[in-house]
């Protein structure tokens, strides 16, 4: 089974700092990595897509497979990125539900 | 097209009552999923549907919980008796069939307070 862990419920940053928000899964095969955030009183999104390569709001995130890790980084962060932030996966070949992790809330401070 | 909607936005019922959610997908997307969110938890997956087919129920979906998609458009989520552990907010998204490539958009999700 797959398994999610995001290790800081909480992460607040100034800002202009740099953020980085851990996500750490475990599963066997080759997983497909998302992250979703959720600003305060708005659905939840998708923010990136680790197939895409892409940035959105200048957040990166690079797939490690070796440490199974998919972490979210912005190098200069903004008030506006204060949010929840949920790391999800699903195996490649299935194409069905995500698996979340519990979210981290990041905060960043004028 | 609004995106994915729920309704209602909130249920509070009594222990014991049946209540049903709905969940209106993006009109071209033919997968649907509901998920159930509880409080300092990410989402965690029920069921899901390609069109009007229910193709993988988790083992969360109780047999109180039932869900449908009787044309392959919109889907009901029903509990049946509810209890206090059923107070969550329960999420609907919705996806084309490549989901590795795209993600679910969600809905705004139905908060469910048993009291």
């Amino acid at each position: 089974a797959q398994r999610v862990t995001q290790p800081e419920k909480l992460l607040s940053v100034f800002k202009g700092a740099p953020v980085e928000l851990k996500c750490n899964y475990s599963y066997s095969g080759s997983p497909e990595l998302f992250w979703y955030v959720q600003y305060s009183r708005q659905r939840l999104q998708l923010l990136l897509r680790h197939i895409s390569r892409e940035s959105i709001k200048g957040f990166t995130a690079d797939l490690n497979k070796g440490e199974t890790s998919f972490h979210l980084k912005k190098p200069f962060a903004q008030e506006e990125d204060s949010a929840m932030y949920y790391c999800a996966l699903t195996p490649e070949t299935s194409g069905s539900r995500l698996t979340f992790g519990e979210g981290t809330q990041l905060t960043v401070n004028p | 097209d609004t995106g994915v909607s729920q309704d209602p936005r909130h249920k509070i019922t009594k222990r014991g009552q049946n209540v049903t959610f709905r969940c209106d997908p993006i009109s071209e997307h033919n997968r649907l999923y509901w998920y159930r969110q509880t409080l300092g938890q990410g989402p965690e997956f029920l069921t899901y549907f390609q069109n009007e087919a229910q193709l993988e129920k988790s083992r969360l979906l109780s047999d109180r919980f039932s869900a449908e998609r009787p044309k392959g458009s919109f889907s009901t989520l029903e509990i049946q008796r509810t209890e206090q552990g059923d107070s969550a907010m329960y999420l609907c998204a919705s996806s084309l069939d490549n989901l590795a490539g795209y993600g679910y958009t969600f809905g705004s999700g139905t908060r469910l307070t048993v009291v």
